[in-house]
């Protein structure tokens, strides 16, 4: 059964700082690797969706890497700003023959002016 | 922004009366999914359907039953609601072009049941 992990839960960064989140899931077998941004009583944002066959993939200040070999994924912000505060989820969809996405639980950000 | 909307916005009820949750969406995509958010346990998914009057159960399916008349419209019913139903409630939309399936979310559906 696939698992998805983000650690740490929780991540407080003076601002312009670089800095990483991770995602970790148990089953390499993966079709895509999508990053979402939640700000607090919203919806999710779609950032940034790798595929299977892709290393990386970026948008303004961020890059998103994926190594299926060893089951991780990171998000790289650059020049971290306040308004990058919010919660980051990373989700996995398992091979194709199934619709399903699978969530890690989320690491929460905060910037600090 | 993806066109998705999602009614009621917030909705309070009380245990043991029928809900439904409308989800709308104006992009045509052929996936929709219905999610639950809590505090410890994420996002779990609780039906999808992957074409009109093609529904199928995610993990946490229990107490809850889904209808899909025509593509724009996925609906969310809860028979007899109860506390533990409380939640945030959130609708997606995905599609196959570029096969890609980038899933886009509702601004979600607060659900209190008293």
């Amino acid at each position: 059964k696939q698992e998805v992990t983000q650690i740490p839960a929780a991540l407080s960064v003076p601002e312009g700082e670089n800095l990483v989140l991770n995602c970790s899931f148990t089953d390499s077998a993966i079709y895509n690797l999508q990053w979402f941004r939640q700000d607090p009583g919203k919806g999710l944002t779609s950032l940034l969706l790798i595929q299977s066959s892709q290393r990386e993939q970026t948008s303004g200040r961020l890059n998103a890497s994926l190594d299926k070999s060893s089951g991780r994924s990171t998000l790289y912000i650059a020049a971290s700003q306040p308004g990058d505060s919010a919660t980051y989820l990373c989700a996995v969809r398992p091979p194709s023959g199934t619709y399903k996405y699978i969530f890690g639980t989320g690491t929460r950000l905060k910037v600090l002016a | 922004d993806a066109g998705i909307t999602q009614s009621p916005r917030h909705k309070v009820t009380e245990t043991g009366t029928p809900v439904t949750l409308r989800c709308h969406q104006t992009e045509n995509h052929r996936y929709m999914y219905w999610y639950r958010q809590d505090p410890g346990h994420g996002l779990r998914l609780i039906h999808y359907s992957y074409g009109v009057k093609d529904t199928d159960k995610g993990e946490v399916s229990d107490g809850y039953s889904v209808s899909r008349s025509k593509t724009e419209d996925f609906l969310l019913t809860l028979e007899s609601a109860t506390s533990s139903q409380t939640s945030v409630y959130f609708c997606a939309i995905s599609d196959p072009s570029g096969s890609s399936y980038e899933q886009y979310f509702g601004p979600g559906t607060r659900l209190t049941v008293t």
